[in-house]
């Protein structure tokens, strides 16, 4: 396993377009998380799953904003009707259910909205 | 989860231990203290963790006080790569992580 892996690295998209990221987990890691970073600050967490169930959803994840993990895999964050203000790197990081380990995180998609 | 305290930046010269202190005065008694860290571009690292006994590994050292209040993490030999924002954060097992600002920790050769 090589860890957590996100796609795209790098997009660049127009205000008003709609974008969807890939977060890939280390395989026997039922938790999944994703979280949004602008220049400057921490990671601010968006939303995790456990296995296929969305368990926490914070209210930074606006209506625009959807994410799924249909087979308890894989992850997709979209943000429709992108604005500039979404411009961010957005983390995905994996962990197992109820470890005192931590998590391991991709090195996430960095979007610019112009 | 309990909130932490962190300086906003430190120096450390190459070679030298660097010490990187986190205040965690309303820690409870079933969460552990966590270190990553984040070089700049990549996504966080995790480093280590404890809950009342000091801990080593390959990476760092983590001193948590008796009364667990606060806590150092210790890279024993910092060199250049180990420049990254570090932050500390405590919480229970099994929980949500939350990330505060961090320390930014410079390596001056």
């Amino acid at each position: 396993d090589t860890g957590v892996s996100q796609n795209p690295r790098h997009k660049i998209t127009k205000r008003g377009q709609n974008v969807t990221f890939r977060c890939d987990p280390i395989s026997e890691h039922n938790r999944l998380y994703w979280y949004r970073q602008t220049l400057g600050q921490g990671p601010e967490f968006l939303t995790y799953f456990q296995n296929e169930a969305q368990l926490e959803k914070s209210r930074l994840l606006s209506d625009r904003f959807s994410a799924e993990r249909p087979k308890g895999s894989f992850s997709t964050l979209e943000i429709q009707r992108t604005e500039q203000g979404d411009s961010a790197m957005y983390l995905c990081a994996s962990s197992l259910e109820r470890t005192v380990f931590g998590y391991t995180f991709g090195s996430g998609t960095r979007l610019t909205v112009v | 989860d309990a909130k932490t305290t962190q300086p906003t930046s430190m120096d450390c010269a190459e070679g030298r231990a660097a010490n990187l202190p986190c205040n965690h005065s309303t820690i409870s008694g079933n969460e552990y203290v966590y270190w990553y860290r984040q070089i700049h571009s990549q996504g966080p690292q995790y480093i280590i963790h404890g809950l009342k006994n000091n801990e080593t590994n390959e990476m760092a050292s983590l001193i948590i006080t008796e009364d667990r209040k606060s806590s150092t993490l210790i890279l024993p030999h910092a060199t250049l790569r180990d420049t990254a924002v570090y932050y500390c954060i405590v919480r229970t097992g099994g929980f949500k992580t939350i990330f505060g600002a961090g320390t930014r920790l410079f390596v001056k050769a």
